[in-house]
């Protein structure tokens, strides 16, 4: 079975470009995650998808991160324009859904180095 | 709100030494508390995870118990290996409304040497 994969691994644009990250979660997940590292600090959560529908957005930073998730597949989270802060590592993760605690599959990250 | 605080790093080790990474938290109701780990080039795997208070999570020679009257999750190994060099994250989820939403800690990386 495959797992998360995102795409792509690395990513350097300079400021003021748009970047594009894609998240393609375990087959049947209905659940969908972003996180963020940023700086080598603590992961935070960004957004939360059940389906195609955001169920949480709260750690979204500002208007110019937008996240969607088309048919409640696979997900990309588009960053425009990308400033210098935005750089760091950006975890996407999934779980099947309808049970609290249960397990999260983490991809292995994208990270984004914005010059 | 929720917060995990972490013992920074790096911390160096010799093969076979003991491994404790410090892990407090703060939380609203009850937490499930998980360790995750990053091996070099993969994405974040679960480690181990408690859900209540004096559980304890173990997993590949790690082990871990949830504390309530201290707060704490510390994360044990009596003998590490080389292959055990990774970076590890304490993390918490409050349940409820916030399901599955993780809390993590800063963290610890780690490093082994033969």
């Amino acid at each position: 079975e495959a797992g998360v994969t995102q795409f792509p691994s690395h990513s350097v644009i300079e400021k003021g470009q748009t970047v594009t990250l894609r998240c393609d979660p375990i087959s049947g997940h209905d659940n969908l995650y972003w996180y963020r590292r940023v700086m080598g600090k603590e992961i935070k959560f960004l957004l939360h998808f059940v389906k195609e529908s955001k169920q949480d957005e709260s750690g979204m930073p500002n208007n110019r991160f937008l996240a969607e998730r088309t048919g409640g597949t696979y997900s990309t989270l588009k960053v425009q324009p990308a400033e210098l802060e935005d750089s760091g590592v950006y975890f996407c993760a999934s779980s099947q859904g309808g049970r609290n605690n249960e397990k999260l599959f983490f991809g292995s990250g994208t990270q984004l180095s914005v010059l | 709100g929720d917060s995990v605080t972490q013992m920074e790093g790096p911390v160096t080790l010799s093969e076979e030494a003991f491994l404790t990474i410090n892990c407090t938290y703060t939380a609203t109701g009850y937490p499930s508390l998980f360790w995750y780990v990053q091996y070099p080039g993969e994405g974040l795997q679960l480690l181990l995870k408690a859900t209540k208070a004096d559980d304890k999570g173990s997993n590949k020679g790690f082990e871990a118990t949830y504390r309530k009257e201290t707060t704490s999750f510390h994360l044990e190994k009596g003998s590490v290996q080389v292959s055990d060099s990774a970076v590890y994250f304490c993390a918490l989820t409050s349940g409820g409304a916030a399901g599955n939403k993780l809390t993590f800690g800063g963290g610890t990386r780690v490093l082994v040497k033969p």
